[in-house]
């Protein structure tokens, strides 16, 4: 079981539909990460939430961090083929220095 | 140069061979980081250096070796390398905020 459990682990949609997925745990992170990853490429930072509550936009994707600060969702409006990758969660936890724990990762495919 | 260089792009490798994969960044970031990617295991934390001249212990560690002798360089030596250790290795640095990666190294263990 990972600390970070991301869902849905696939999502297969249409250009032009909206989606989320979440990312959870039963512990408390001082921040949480969002990348996206494409094929053969390292993972590329999109945001960075801090705040519990926090939400951050990057143009047609909003980021959330819960309340809490055990959980976070990223969702995207009016998917294109573009956004097309693999996204990933990553948390800080408290006195673990700038280490990060990963989820396991939503594979998004935008069909056009 | 930009951001961090990784090498060999790819690799097959008999078993029981010593390797050793090259991570150099040009950012002067003081932290560096070795991650595994596997389908449906994400990425796990082999080893990482918060500073030049100190490394420490991940999640998965066992059969892998790392030194930061310097700032720039982080290279991670498997001594005796197995099958189980076939995966796609990426490097990754921060100063103290998002990682910068690398694009992996993707290795194959025969």
């Amino acid at each position: 079981t990972q600390l970070l459990e991301q869902s849905p682990q696939f999502l297969s949609i249409q250009e032009g539909e909206n989606l989320t997925v979440y990312c959870n745990s039963s512990s408390v992170f001082s921040s949480l990460q969002w990348y996206r990853q494409e094929p053969g490429e390292g993972p590329v930072l999109l945001v960075t939430v801090v705040t519990g509550g926090e939400v951050k936009k990057l143009k047609r994707l909003t980021f959330q961090f819960g309340d809490a600060r055990k959980d976070s969702s990223l969702h995207i409006t009016a998917a294109q083929p573009g956004d097309t990758g693999l996204y990933l969660c990553a948390g800080e936890r408290n006195n673990a220095g700038n280490m990060l724990t990963f989820g396991g990762g939503t594979r998004l495919m935008v069909k056009p | 140069i930009a951001g961090i260089t990784q090498a060999p792009t790819s690799q097959i490798l008999a078993a029981g061979r010593r390797m050793t994969l090259r991570c150099t960044q040009d950012m002067r970031h003081n932290a560096m980081y070795w991650y595994r990617q596997d389908l449906g295991l994400g990425l796990r934390l082999i080893h990482y250096s918060n500073t030049a001249g100190t490394t420490g212990k991940g999640e998965v560690p066992d059969g892998y070796s790392v030194s930061r002798a310097n700032t720039d360089d982080f290279p991670l030596t498997l001594a005796s390398a197995v099958p189980s250790q076939t995966s796609v290795y990426f490097c990754a640095s921060s100063d103290g905020g998002g990682y910068t990666f690398g694009s992996g190294t993707r290795l194959t263990v025969v």
